[in-house]
């Protein structure tokens, strides 16, 4: 059964504070993505990557940083959280071959307050 | 540049009544059509998806969608809803050439709500 998985289901930060939301899959994907969804504006791309140490901005990179040591991690990194990056985040992983489906994880729920 | 726009926030149904959810994309190129589905608080989950061949694609719990490449749409039906159906539906195109890297771009969602 694939699987992936994210570290915290919800999570609480203050303002100002650095966070660190993991996502690890155990497929072998070489693409991974993160996600964050937010009522009335669907899933919106942060950062994706596809392999190792390789990543690519998606739509909404601002404020966010991510890192890819190895092939099943894939890190989403708030250098300094503000209050409008409280949100639903999904991490995803794929294929690098069509139809490229993606898996997802249950999501982080983040508060920043 | 490729777009997904799903015409409906919410649809609230009756169960056993049949349900539409409508999908419309914009895109240059060719491409792959998804529906997700998200019950609460969990994660998204692949529903169906259109690749190529038949436009009529079909899902396990008694979905479909069809492909119609002149309108641009990829609607999804039921045609007898349960309450257990209640969830968030996403809608989701990806270019199926050139180095997409898999990328997809989503709908803004519909909330099937289903009531007894």
């Amino acid at each position: 059964d694939v699987k992936v998985t994210q570290s915290s289901r919800y999570l609480v930060k203050r303002t100002g504070e650095k966070v660190f939301l993991e996502c690890v899959q155990d497929m072998d994907h070489e693409n991974m993505f993160w996600y964050r969804q937010d009522p009335g504006l669907g899933l919106r791309l942060i950062y994706f990557s596809y392999d190792v140490k390789m990543k690519e901005k998606g739509d909404i990179p601002e404020g966010y940083s991510v890192s890819r040591e190895k092939k099943e991690r894939f890190s989403l990194i708030l250098e300094s959280a503000s209050t409008n990056q409280t949100s639903m985040y999904l991490c995803a992983s794929s294929t690098h071959v069509p139809p490229y489906e993606q898996y997802f994880g249950p999501g982080t729920r983040l508060t920043v307050t | 540049a490729q777009s997904v726009t799903q015409l409906d926030s919410q649809v609230p149904v009756f169960e056993e009544a049949p349900v539409e959810l409508r999908c419309n994309y914009s895109s240059s190129v060719s491409v792959y059509l998804f529906w997700y589905v998200q019950y609460p608080n969990q994660g998204l989950q692949l529903l169906l998806k259109y690749l190529s061949g038949s436009t009529l694609v079909e899902s396990i719990n008694g979905f479909e969608a069809e492909f119609n490449k002149s309108q641009t749409s990829f609607h999804l039906r039921k045609p007898s809803v349960h309450i257990s159906d209640t969830a968030e539906y996403f809608c989701a195109v990806l270019n199926a050439g050139g180095t997409s890297y898999g990328k997809l771009t989503f709908g803004q969602g519909t909330i099937l709500t289903v009531h007894p």
